[in-house]
């Protein structure tokens, strides 16, 4: 099956900084890739996810990359607020087997200081 | 709407008991999913559902059991709880067609079993 491994597990990051975090994956037949912030004690909610047809996806502020050829993907967050300290997982995902099943990274703890 | 909402929201129990968790969602999603959170191990999916009436195992499905009754439901049963199960539960939901869609997540249920 799936694996996705997740780095860093934490991050910490002066406000106005930027944050990267990383994911490979191991299955060539994935082909979606969505990030998901869970703040403390909420649920996870989907912050931009991206196609394997496309190799860079922005929205405002966040970005996501795709290397389909090296398996990986990375999360990119410019001008960090404090709003942004979170857990970020990203996940992974094929069609095959049916039921659009996500393989999720071990998440990254994001803590943007002042 | 109310989205996808989990009862109960907390619960504690001993070991050998049981209990059912209840998912619903209010989006007319076809798919709905049972995850596992535990410390420093993202998200591990338990069950999953493509349909009504219809279940399928995901990644840890030992010692669950899962049933789909009705489109918008879909129940998570522990039989003889374990130590090893406590943990905090997240259902999700999407829908199917077009490929690849949002998972929408419920609040979580906390179990402890001692």
């Amino acid at each position: 099956g799936e694996n996705v491994e997740q780095h860093p597990s934490t991050l910490s990051v002066q406000e106005g900084d930027s944050a990267v975090i990383k994911c490979t994956y191991s299955d060539s037949a994935s082909n979606y890739f969505p990030w998901y912030k869970q703040e403390l004690g909420k649920r996870p909610q989907l912050i931009i996810d991206i196609r394997s047809n496309v190799g860079e996806k922005k929205d405002q502020r966040i970005a996501v990359t795709l290397n389909k050829t090296a398996k990986h993907f990375s999360l990119h967050i410019t001008e960090t607020q404090p709003e942004d300290s979170a857990v970020y997982f990203c996940a992974a995902g094929g069609l095959t087997g049916g039921g659009n099943k996500l393989t999720f990274g071990t998440g990254t703890q994001l803590k943007v200081e002042l | 709407n109310a989205g996808v909402t989990q009862t109960p929201k907390f619960r504690v129990l001993k070991t050998g008991q049981s209990m059912t968790l209840l998912c619903a969602q209010d989006m007319n999603h076809e798919y709905m999913y049972w995850y596992r959170q535990d410390p420093g191990m993202g998200l591990r999916l338990i069950h999953y559902s493509v349909g009504e009436g219809t279940t399928a195992k995901g990644e840890v499905p030992d010692g669950y059991n899962v049933s789909r009754l009705k489109k918008q439901n879909f129940l998570l049963g522990l039989e003889s709880a374990a130590p090893s199960q406590t943990s905090v539960y997240f259902c999700a939901s999407s829908y199917s067609r077009g490929g690849y869609n949002e998972q929408f997540f419920g609040p979580g249920t906390r179990l402890t079993v001692l």
